[in-house]
């Protein structure tokens, strides 16, 4: 067990819609990532929050959104859905930006139908 | 696009040693070498990571050549349950951690 969670573990919903995935990292970590991994693609980093700030983005489309709250929970918002957006999408946490590891939780597995 | 090279697959028997390679030919003296792997479907697990010298942890080794341009992860007694997907990166720190496709250890008995 890596210590973070993301919920839910499973979605499906329609294209169009919003739907709003859950990051609880590690007691203790700063820093929150988003990736996403499709199977024609691999893991691809979206964005990356620190203590709160934006510190790093990737590729994220822009109907993609994200933010870290006061008590280091995270949430990505995706809007729009198109079938291409079905993925794995993973968090991790780790203690600061640097060489800290990063700990990835189970991910969040959505189908958009 | 990923900055290693690692073979696409390979296989270890059960209770042998697993060494996976990496190229990093285009590393800077202030990049970290990082491995993690990632089993079916589950989130990528860090493994161990390096600088300069050969680092070891309860996991593997982590043997980084005197140019840095290559490193080896050595499993020192692979079982079944260390059949995965292993990645390695080269970075100055965590912020956007490329992985690649990796290489596809499958564990026999």
């Amino acid at each position: 067990d890596s210590g973070v969670t993301q919920t839910p573990k499973h979605l499906i919903t329609a294209t169009g819609q919003r739907v709003t995935l859950r990051c609880s990292p590690r007691s203790g970590d700063l820093s929150v990532y988003w990736y996403q991994q499709s199977l024609d693609q691999g893991l691809q980093f979206l964005i990356q929050y620190y203590n709160g700030e934006e510190r790093a983005k990737g590729n994220i489309l822009e109907r993609f959104s994200a933010q870290q709250f006061p008590d280091l929970h995270s949430e990505l918002n995706l809007s729009s859905l198109e079938l291409g957006d079905s993925a794995l999408y993973f968090c991790a946490s780790a203690l600061d930006p640097y060489n800290s590891p990063l700990h990835f939780g189970n991910g969040t597995r959505l189908t958009v139908t | 696009d990923a900055k290693t090279t690692q073979p696409t697959s390979m296989d270890c028997a059960e209770g042998r040693a697993a060494n996976l390679p990496c190229n990093h030919s285009t590393i800077s003296g202030n990049e970290y070498v990082y491995w993690y792997r990632q089993i079916h479907s589950q989130g990528p697990q860090y493994i161990i990571h390096g600088l300069k010298n050969n680092e070891t942890n309860e996991m593997a080794s982590l043997i980084i050549t005197e140019d840095r341009k290559s490193s080896t992860l050595i499993l020192p007694h692979a079982t079944l349950r260390d059949t995965a997907v292993y990645y390695c990166i080269d970075s100055i720190n965590t912020d956007k951690l490329i992985f690649g496709t990796g290489t596809r250890l499958q564990v026999f008995p």
